[in-house]
């Protein structure tokens, strides 16, 4: 079992629809990731939260939002997706970002379908 | 680009140990060696990192030469659970705030089959 959960884990969603991504962690995390893995590719890094603050963003487009509403709490926010964003998007905590010594944990990820 | 090599994939029998190698041969002495797998249909998991000497969890051991080029991640009794990618990933000591330094930048990995 993952102590990063993300809700839902399947999404299917219009083009057109509003839809957006939960991850939880209570194991006092500072630093959190979204990640957004193809099929059969390796997971690439979107976004990094470091302290509720946005500290990179992997020149992804505006079309996803990312929310960092308290210390455990992750939101990606979707609008106007195309079919080339279905993906498996992953959520991962670490204590800091600053060091690198600090193992990030993943959740088991929403699998993602836009018709 | 991901700064490690591995095999496409390895096979094993259940219940031997499993060695899967990673070949990082530009690594520097401020980077971290770390070994995910990702099983099936779920999120990657930590496995173990070390940055010069041997390392050893509950999971696994890691092996790093003394000229830090190359490590070997092993898996002493494999089981068929242990079917998975495992990535080796090569990560710097400090994250430079607005740059890549310190990401987790995974490779292709190795699809370790386990076979009964």
């Amino acid at each position: 079992d993952t102590e990063v959960t993300q809700t839902p884990k399947h999404l299917v969603m219009g083009m057109t629809n509003k839809k957006s991504l939960k991850c939880e962690q209570h194991m006092g995390h500072r630093a959190m990731y979204w990640y957004k893995q193809k099929a059969k590719k390796p997971p690439e890094l979107m976004f990094v939260y470091s302290y509720e603050k946005l500290s990179i963003n992997e020149s992804v487009p505006s079309r996803f939002s990312p929310e960092c509403p308290n210390s455990s709490l992750l939101n990606l926010h979707l609008h106007a997706l195309q079919p080339e964003d279905s993906a498996l998007y992953l959520c991962a905590s670490s204590q800091v970002v600053e060091v690198g010594n600090q193992p990030q944990h993943f959740g088991d990820g929403t699998r993602l379908s836009i018709l | 680009d991901a700064k490690t090599t591995q095999p496409t994939s390895m096979d094993c029998a259940e219940g031997r140990a499993a060695n899967l190698p990673c070949n990082h041969s530009t690594i520097s002495g401020n980077e971290y060696v770390y070994w995910y797998r990702q099983i099936h249909s779920q999120g990657p998991q930590y496995i173990i990192h070390g940055l010069k000497n041997n390392e050893t969890n509950e999971m696994a051991s890691l092996i790093i030469t003394e000229d830090r080029k190359s490590s070997t991640l092993i898996l002493p009794h494999a089981t068929l659970r242990d079917t998975a990618v495992y990535y080796c990933i090569v990560r710097f000591r400090y994250m430079n705030y607005g740059g890549s330094q310190g990401n987790l930048i995974f490779g292709k990995g190795t699809k370790l089959s386990v076979k009964p």
